[in-house]
């Protein structure tokens, strides 16, 4: 079936470098995609969404790329402070489906 | 606070035990998710509801399973019989849909439950 999944499953940075996590999809009807920020016994936090027809969304400290062609989508944060620490998550969905369908993850851990 | 919230937040049950969680979304949405999440996984959709109408139901959610939103306020998830298989993270989300019928795809999720089935 269609899917989401991340390229890696973990990513350590240094506290003020720049973070760039990956994730993949499958579904090419797919025109909507989220990036999801989880820490620790909470449930995930919208960070920033972008549609299939941009390929580029800045936010707060945060860009969302998006490449159509090879199906990638990308989470830039830059300046990373330790508030960064979590697990990403990226969702996907597709015109008219209610659902989100979300990756497995890749948690992001800030080295002091 | 006016985010989602999720009572209770833990749950410890015995298999064969029959559990009900609960969902308060933000106020102004109209649309209700129920998601479940196992360790080092994404979180998978179960069912949705529009108002009070459940419009879908993922095949993950056995007959042991059965949600409700009797007034298109609050939902409640309850499992039956409960499975060692079904200690998870349940989470709770709900967006706005407009008069359009198109939901607004910015789902805000709850704290969610963790329920342990020992």
């Amino acid at each position: 079936g269609e899917s989401v999944g991340l390229h890696l499953p973990t990513l350590s940075v240094q506290e003020g470098d720049n973070s760039i996590i990956n994730c993949a999809y499958s579904n090419s009807a797919s025109d909507y995609f989220i990036w999801y920020k989880q820490e620790s016994g909470k449930g995930p936090q919208f960070i920033i969404d972008i549609r299939s027809n941009m390929d580029k969304r800045q936010g707060q400290r945060v860009t969302v790329l998006l490449n159509k062609t090879v199906k990638h989508l990308s989470l830039q944060i830059a300046a990373t402070q330790p508030g960064d620490s979590a697990v990403y998550f990226c969702a996907e969905a597709d015109f008219g489906n209610e659902k989100l369908t979300f990756g497995t993850g890749t948690r992001l851990t800030i080295i002091p | 606070d006016t985010g989602v919230s999720q009572d209770p937040r833990h749950k410890i049950t015995k298999r064969g035990q029959n559990v009900t969680f609960r969902c308060d979304p933000i106020s102004e949405h109209n649309r209700l998710y129920w998601y479940r999440q196992t360790l080092g996984q994404g979180p998978e959709f179960l069912t949705y509801f529009q108002n009070e109408a459940q419009l879908e139901k993922s095949r993950l959610l056995s007959d042991r399973f059965s949600a409700e939103r009797p007034k298109g306020s609050f939902s409640t998830l309850e499992i039956q019989r409960t499975e060692q298989g079904d200690s998870a993270m349940y989470l709770c989300a709900s967006s706005f849909a407009g008069t359009s019928g198109r939901g607004s795809y910015e789902q805000y999720f709850g704290p969610g439950t963790r329920l342990t089935v020992t």
